[in-house]
């Protein structure tokens, strides 16, 4: 099985940094993702992360540890509209080709002016 | 740039009702999932297809079927429907394609399930 820890809740301010931390242990690993979820609204693929390292895309970046167990999602230059919740969710090697994914509970981000 | 569309958005049932949930999406992928969406409980796979024909249960498959007869369209039935299945549903899709393993899933905008 999966298990997936990322904070529930975090609070920043515009123009700051924020680093939200996921954990996961699985029994076996195939990438891991990253999305932006608004309230009342669909999913949206930010990142993903396969190999060991940073993985940078205009403001956020998403870092991996395979090893640890371990990533983050980095957000530079925080805006409003980034108020949002964001998903951690892995893939394990026991999905074979189906490409199942198991998603942590979201870390609810809100952004102070 | 329709991508995956759910429908109804919004729905209210009585306990033991039933209903279907269709989605549909034109990206031509080979897979498509069922998630509910709880609060504290993150997205949970209900019933996933790995193509025309073909479905298999998920993590929450209980009191749920679904059906996948067209490539674009993937069903989501409630037999007898009861209070515990309230909840936001949410259809995703993915390609086959080879060597995609980074290929996301695309999700629709969920449907609002109340059951009464």
């Amino acid at each position: 099985g999966q298990n997936i820890d990322q904070p529930t809740e975090m609070t920043a301010t515009e123009g700051a940094i924020v680093q939200i931390n996921c954990t996961y242990q699985t029994s076996g690993f195939n990438g891991l993702f990253w999305y932006q979820q608004h309230a009342g609204e669909a999913p949206t693929f930010l990142s993903y992360n396969v190999l060991d390292g940073l993985e940078e895309k205009g403001r956020f970046s998403s870092f991996l540890s395979r090893s640890k167990g371990y990533s983050y999602l980095l957000l530079k230059e925080l805006q409003m509209k980034d108020s949002a919740s964001y998903l951690c969710a892995v893939r394990g090697i026991s999905s074979g080709s189906a490409r199942q994914l198991t998603f942590g509970s979201g870390t609810q981000l809100t952004v102070l002016p | 740039n329709a991508g995956v569309t759910q429908t109804p958005k919004f729905r209210v049932l009585k306990t033991g009702q039933s209903m279907t949930l269709l989605c549909a999406q034109d990206m031509n992928h080979e897979y498509m999932y069922w998630y509910r969406q709880d609060p504290g409980m993150g997205l949970r796979l209900i019933h996933y297809s790995v193509g025309e024909g073909t479905t298999a249960k998920g993590e929450v498959p209980d009191g749920y079927n679904v059906s996948r007869l067209k490539k674009q369209n993937f069903l989501l039935g409630l037999e007898s429907a009861a209070p515990s299945q309230t909840s936001v549903y949410f259809c995703a899709s993915s390609s086959l394609q080879q060597g995609d393993s980074n290929q996301p899933q695309h999700f629709g905008d969920g449907t609002r399930l109340s059951i009464l």
